[in-house]
């Protein structure tokens, strides 16, 4: 079947580094996002990953390992403005447009 | 500016009513989506539409219905049948490629809540 965790909350400090972890099992990998939504408002993509390895994408970065079903959001230089939820997700088994998204990591960054 | 709207971004209506939540997009995507997300859970798939005039049901279809009359608007009907629909609903789009998943862009929400 499909399925995604990721941690409900975690809290930082502004002009930290912060780690978000997402596993999941989905059969027939087709890539993950990741998204941020800020409190009332959509979800805006942040990063695609279909092969292994790590990409960045200024203080942004996401990491992929297929064989370990296993990702991460790494935020550098933390900013108040980076509070908001990040949402893992995975397509539905096989090539599809059809999205299984996770319950959202919520972000707190403090002074 | 290319994107996708949705309106209006709060409604209110009585139970037993049913009420149309709007959603266009100019960016000539062939796929549009409706997910429903509440408080502490993951934007769960009603809808979604990969060409005009054809929708296939998501994982929580009952109680909902959509239209694709036209490649730009795909609009989602909350029936009375629907058991709990005070939700924020958010109607996404994207391209089809066929050798990966495309980028799934989100209009900004309609937030309804049933009295």
């Amino acid at each position: 079947g499909q399925n995604i965790d990721q941690p409900t909350e975690m809290t930082a400090t502004e002009g930290a580094i912060v780690q978000i972890n997402c596993t999941y099992q989905t059969s027939g990998f087709n890539g993950l996002f990741w998204y941020q939504q800020h409190a009332g408002e959509a979800p805006t993509f942040l990063s695609y990953n279909v092969l292994d390895g790590l990409e960045e994408k200024g203080r942004f970065s996401s990491f992929l390992s297929r064989s370990k079903g296993y990702s991460y959001l790494l935020l550098k230089e933390l900013q108040m403005k980076d509070s908001a939820s990040y949402l893992c997700a995975v397509p539905y088994g096989g090539a599809t447009n059809k999205l299984i998204f996770g319950t959202g990591t919520l972000l707190a960054v403090q002074p | 500016d290319g994107g996708i709207t949705q309106s209006p971004k709060y409604l209110f209506r009585k139970e037993g009513q049913n009420v149309t939540l709007s959603c266009e997009q100019n960016l000539n995507h062939d796929a549009m989506y409706w997910y429903r997300q509440d408080p502490g859970q993951g934007l769960r798939l009603i809808y979604y539409s990969q060409i005009v005039n054809d929708f296939q049901k998501g994982d929580i279809a009952e109680g909902y219905s959509v239209s694709r009359e036209k490649k730009e608007s795909f609009p989602l009907t909350v029936t009375s049948a629907q058991k709990n629909p005070t939700a924020f609903y958010l109607c996404a789009s994207s391209q089809i490629v066929r050798t990966r998943t495309d980028t799934q862009y989100f209009g900004p929400g309609t937030r309804l809540t049933v009295l």
